[in-house]
């Protein structure tokens, strides 16, 4: 069936990295987009940004500019999001969606499970 | 960016009850409107697309209208696994703002 396995929890310390993973099944993976959301403890959502799996261009929200790096390899069918320099706000569950695109609209129709990344000293 | 404003914040209702969310853009989005449902400790799923179109799957008890800037989500008769958080999503431009989400709790 469709879906997207997403890589194990993280403790990461401030000022370090992460990267996320994101393995897609079950569909023609450079047919659809990935998109990023994360949540952090009791918040909403938040859109980190989206990869078109077909041609890796990428589209980040503003305030994750210079920090955030989506990448894809086609070959396994696996999206990363790699989140540097972190601070204790980053402190959230991290998701990849499926981008969907219709003729009215795009939305996001698979979801993986969640990475829990935890930023403490 | 777009805003996305949801009311109520929270909502507690019966079993069988009828349910109506709104949310508002802070500017025309067209019908690039999208709903999800989110259970505690689970990935959102979306519900519906295009502001209208029912998700394959999802039951029928659930519809979304409106477009521009005022939206609904309504649950026509409440059954026990609704009880959730729901979000609206824009998709007309970037960052592809969400609602702030509206809980609804089990009176």
């Amino acid at each position: 069936q469709v879906q997207l396995v997403q890589s194990g929890a993280e403790v990461k310390k401030p000022g370090a990295s992460v990267k996320v993973s994101c393995k897609a099944s079950g569909y023609t993976f450079t047919s659809y987009g990935i998109s990023w959301v994360r949540q952090a403890p009791g918040q909403g959502l938040e859109w980190m940004g989206w990869i078109s799996a077909n041609n890796a261009n990428t589209n980040y929200a503003q305030r994750l500019q210079g920090r955030v790096t989506m990448t894809t390899d086609t070959s396994t069918s696996t999206a990363y999001m790699e989140l540097r320099s972190l601070r204790s706000d980053d402190t959230a569950v991290y998701y990849c969606a499926r981008r969907w695109v219709t003729s009215a609209d795009d939305a996001f129709d698979i979801w993986g499970q969640g990475t829990l990344v935890t930023v403490s000293s | 960016d777009i805003q996305m404003t949801q009311s109520p914040s929270s909502l507690s209702a019966s079993v069988g009850d009828r349910v109506t969310i709104t949310c508002r853009a802070s500017q025309s989005i067209s019908s690039y409107l999208n709903w999800y449902q989110q259970k505690p400790g689970k990935a959102p799923k979306l519900l519906i697309y295009a502001a209208s179109s029912f998700q394959s799957g999802v039951p029928s008890r659930f519809s979304g209208s409106g477009s521009g800037t005022d939206f609904t989500l309504t649950i026509s008769s409440l059954q026990p696994e609704d009880f959730a958080t729901y979000y609206c999503q824009q998709s007309y431009s970037s960052p592809n703002t969400f609602g702030q989400g509206t809980k609804l709790e089990i009176k």
